[in-house]
């Protein structure tokens, strides 16, 4: 059973501060990692992709790929209320019975208060 | 560019009926992949489509069923509704499966 699990949160930090969301997956064989936000009563949007180890920035977020330690995470940076949401990490395993399906963490509840 | 839409947003039903869901992906997007989420299973993997074919399915019984049409537009459908399908279904368009876009959901109520 490939599986995704998440710190179960939930995660409060104060506004300016670094929000540190981790995520680690059972199965070597994957390709491909996601982040998503999820706002209560909306759909996942899509905010970072990650295919290659190291770190990857898009302005106050980096994503984070350690293969050899099937770890990736996400870091916000000067976090703002506007944050707190749900956030979801994915991963896209290789092989043909994988093909179209991403495999979800259960979320980690980021709270960033004022 | 457009995003993903999904029609109907709400849906209210009783059980034993049977609902037809409908997904537009991004334009050029062939791939559209269709979850169902719920607070206590989180994202759970249906089924996925590619140029008309199901390359992929999930853990579902087979009440769930969908297809995709040459437009790239696909449909869900399921048949005589329990209880426990009340769930928010979301579809995700990509252009070769894995980097999704989700659209916004229909919210599924069964009575």
């Amino acid at each position: 059973q490939k599986e995704v699990e998440q710190n179960s949160g939930p995660l409060s930090v104060p506004e300016g501060a670094i929000a540190s969301l981790n995520c680690t997956y059972s199965d070597r064989v994957s390709q491909s990692f996601f982040w998503y936000r999820q706002y209560s009563g909306k759909s996942p949007e899509l905010i970072m992709s990650i295919y290659s180890n190291g770190d990857k920035e898009d302005g106050r977020f980096t994503a984070q790929l350690n293969k050899a330690s099937q770890y990736v995470s996400l870091l916000i940076r000067d976090s703002q209320p506007s944050d707190s949401a749900t956030y979801l990490c994915a991963v896209y395993y290789a092989g043909g019975t994988s093909y179209g399906k991403l495999t979800f963490g259960q979320g980690t509840i980021l709270t960033v208060h004022p | 560019k457009a995003g993903v839409t999904q029609t109907p947003r709400y849906l209210i039903k009783t059980r034993g009926q049977q609902v037809t869901l409908s997904c537009s992906p991004i334009s050029g997007h062939r791939s559209v992949s269709w979850y169902q989420q719920t607070p206590g299973q989180g994202l759970q993997f249906l089924f996925e489509y590619f140029s008309e074919t199901q390359r992929n399915k999930g853990n579902f019984p087979g009440r769930f069923s969908g297809r995709q049409f040459s437009n790239s537009r696909s449909e869900m459908n399921v048949s005589t509704l329990e209880l426990g399908d009340s769930a928010l279904y979301l579809c995700a368009s990509s252009l070769e499966g894995y980097e999704q876009f989700f659209g916004p959901g229909t919210r599924l109520t069964v009575l």
